[in-house]
């Protein structure tokens, strides 16, 4: 079946730097976008990024612009985020997150079990 | 403030039929965009149990449906469990924020 593994995510200080990397498998990984959203402490998922297929396209929150940025390995069936300039804002449990259906309908099925990016000094 | 305001909490009894609503606008829901929920069950990730407005995918109990009116979107629990407590959050696209947003969230307590 589908799967999503993320890893990567830890105790940064602000300003500092954090990858985190998902390991798809159970789907053919290159036919599909692929997404970052993450979750603050009590709060609703937030959309973070997204990468298209075969890495043309790629999206980013308001929020991360400039600091945050998406990438892909299709030979690897693997997704990376690369953090910068972290912010105690940052700070959440990050999902990646295979998209679904056309450009304005996107669902996310499945999600990874997420991994925690706690920024603190 | 969320784009798509839901209620903080609904409860009910097992067995009982519980709605949440999720509140959009003429940049969302009311443009036509289709609206999808998930389900948050505690310590777990979001998995995904309505999207395109109606539809259930594979495995997901036909206790949950969703509706779509104007500018806003229901999901409905039918014969309440007390395995269904959780967060539910609706997500569509807005073209304001060219982008996709999620719903406040809501809890849902069985009694």
């Amino acid at each position: 079946q589908m799967q999503l593994v993320e890893s990567g995510g830890n105790l940064v200080k602000p300003g500092g730097s954090l990858r985190l990397s998902c390991a798809a498998s159970g789907f053919t990984f290159t036919a599909h976008y692929m997404t970052w959203m993450r979750q603050a402490p009590g709060r609703g998922p937030e959309w973070v990024s997204d990468i298209s297929g075969g890495s043309r396209y790629t999206n980013y929150a308001e929020s991360v612009q400039g600091r945050f940025t998406i990438s892909r390995d299709n030979a690897k069936n693997s997704l990376y985020l690369d953090m910068s300039s972290l912010r105690a804002e940052d700070t959440a449990v990050y999902y990646c997150a295979r998209k679904v259906g056309g450009r304005y309908e996107a669902w996310y099925d499945p999600w990874g079990q997420g991994t925690l990016v706690t920024v603190s000094s | 403030q969320s784009v798509l305001p839901q209620p903080p909490s609904v409860s009910g009894t097992p067995g009982q039929r519980v709605t949440i609503s999720c509140t959009g606008s003429g940049s969302n829901i009311g443009a036509g965009y289709d609206v999808h929920w998930y389900q948050q069950l505690p310590e777990t990730a979001p998995k995904l149990l309505i999207y395109g407005n109606t539809k259930r995918p594979s495995g997901v109990p036909d206790r949950f449906s969703g509706s779509k009116s104007g500018t806003s979107a229901s999901l409905a629990i039918t014969g309440l469990q007390a395995e269904d407590e959780g967060d539910y959050y609706c997500q569509s696209y807005d073209s304001s924020l060219s982008g996709y947003v999620f719903g406040s969230g809501t809890k849902v307590a069985v009694l």
